[in-house]
């Protein structure tokens, strides 16, 4: 799997859109690029993932570069319940293992 | 999203006993589950991977005849921790994909914080 670098901490305002950075510049063309968050003391949460277009859903924004070398999860209204260490991984799909770096404390403040 | 559980939540138990870790996908099939190891402050290290019907895959340095892994079925796969001892208590987290083999997501249980005494 393609290594990751992000951030090792970002602060966000509550309500403003939480831009997430991650590079993988090494990104194999069948690797997906995956985002987990880890609320304290819980399991990681799914949030999404994309190959090479930019997806979006209920929870985030996925961009991808058109090199595919980083992307940029974006929280729209980030809440204070978003606050969390953040993943981003590169892998190949479902049954493919998944690596987690460090990731990106993501603290939300009033 | 698909849920998976754990179970238990919680265990404390003394040094020199066997303790077993509960990972169920509660609505969907998972033919690969995923166990990982988590240290405080630290991040996630996979530590084997269990399919249905076959032996688990175990990540370099983890001990297969202390960590044993059952995958008795497509929605349930154990982790069993024999002889526990204090180093390793941790927190135990399993994931579970959604397809097998093809583009998905791996939907995590919720850990099961393990304290040996």
């Amino acid at each position: 799997d393609a290594k990751t670098t992000q951030p090792p901490s970002m602060d966000c305002a509550e309500g403003r859109a939480a831009n997430l950075p991650c590079n993988h510049s090494t990104i194999s063309g069948n690797e997906y690029v995956y985002w987990y968050r880890q609320i304290h003391s819980q399991g990681p949460q799914y949030i999404i993932h994309g190959l090479k277009n930019n997806e979006t859903n209920e929870m985030a924004s996925l961009i991808i570069t058109e090199d595919r070398k980083s992307s940029t999860l974006i929280l729209p209204h980030a809440t204070l319940r978003d606050t969390a260490v953040y993943y981003c991984i590169a892998a190949t799909g479902t049954a493919s293992k998944l690596t987690f770096g460090t990731g990106t404390r993501l603290q939300v403040t009033l | 999203g698909a849920v998976v559980s754990q179970h238990p939540s919680r265990v404390i138990c003394k040094s020199g006993t066997s303790v077993k870790i509960e990972c169920r996908s509660l609505d969907f099939q998972a033919t690969t589950m995923f166990w990982y190891r988590q240290f405080p402050k630290k991040s996630l290290m996979l530590m084997a991977t269990s399919n249905e019907g076959s032996k688990a895959t175990y990540e370099q340095g983890v001990e297969k005849d202390k960590f044993l892994i059952n995958h008795a079925s497509l929605t349930l796969s154990t982790l069993t921790v024999t002889s526990a001892h204090p180093e390793d208590s941790s927190f135990y987290i399993c994931s579970a994909g959604t397809s097998g083999g093809a583009v998905g997501t791996q939907y995590f249980g919720p850990g099961t914080r393990l304290l040996v005494l």
